[in-house]
């Protein structure tokens, strides 16, 4: 089946530092990635489409100039939380579509637990 | 739509025991809908999706149910197993824009030996 990589699966930051997550598509070519913010006990709540080769579209409420989403190939799409505090500490998922047009199931990558010090 | 919450709700079962988990969606565009599994750490996992033209669908020990008229899905799991326990998402989209995909509250599966 179709993987989705995501990379670091944990990292710790002092605040004040960006952070950068990879989200790469291994076996398939996505035109479309999503950013996903979980945190402890509650869903995943997206934040913005990954859109290669465009801006990404962010969800009401996200700061785009805080989370810089970069998709600059078909299989990489990338998450740079910048000048993190500690409230931006939570589980970061990618999930990646293969094809485009007809609906397919969303693959997802394993998540990123950023802890912001 | 959109989830918020500070508590997942819990069900607690014994093994073998049929579990139901249920979840009410918002959007009546919703067209496409999906249950994920999730276990502490990792990413949602793929269990069942259903379309909106149909309103039950089999997998392997899993049964999903779309009842459009009241918005509400449920995820039928049988013989229910401690390996099922996890947090279970159901998802949905619509077939516009980017198609993205929206989670509901969740729901903690406890299954006890």
């Amino acid at each position: 089946g179709a993987v989705v990589s995501q990379h670091p699966s944990r990292v710790i930051c002092k605040s004040g530092t960006s952070v950068k997550i990879e989200c790469r598509s291994l076996d398939f070519q996505a035109t479309t990635m999503f950013w996903y913010r979980q945190f402890p006990k509650q869903s995943l709540m997206l934040m913005a489409t990954s859109n290669e080769g465009s801006k990404a579209t962010y969800e009401q409420g996200v700061e785009k100039d805080k989370f810089l989403i970069n998709h600059a190939s078909l299989t990489l799409s990338t998450l740079t939380v910048t000048s993190a505090h500690p409230e931006d500490s939570s589980f970061y998922i990618c999930s990646a579509r293969p094809g485009t047009g007809a609906r397919e199931k969303l693959f997802f990558g394993s998540g990123t637990q950023l802890s912001v010090l | 739509g959109e989830s918020v919450g500070l508590h997942l709700p819990t069900l607690s079962v014994q093994e073998g025991d049929n579990s139901i988990i249920n979840c009410a969606y918002s959007n009546s565009a919703s067209d496409y809908f999906i249950w994920y599994k999730q276990e502490s750490g990792k990413g949602p996992q793929f269990i069942i999706d259903i379309r909106s033209n149909m309103d039950k669908r089999q997998g392997q020990r899993v049964t999903v149910l779309l009842n459009k008229t009241v918005k509400h899905l449920s995820l039928q799991i049988a013989a229910t197993q401690p390996g099922d326990s996890a947090v279970y998402f159901c998802a949905e989209t619509s077939n516009t824009g980017f198609q993205k995909l929206v989670f509901g509250t969740g729901t903690r599966l406890l299954v006890s030996p």
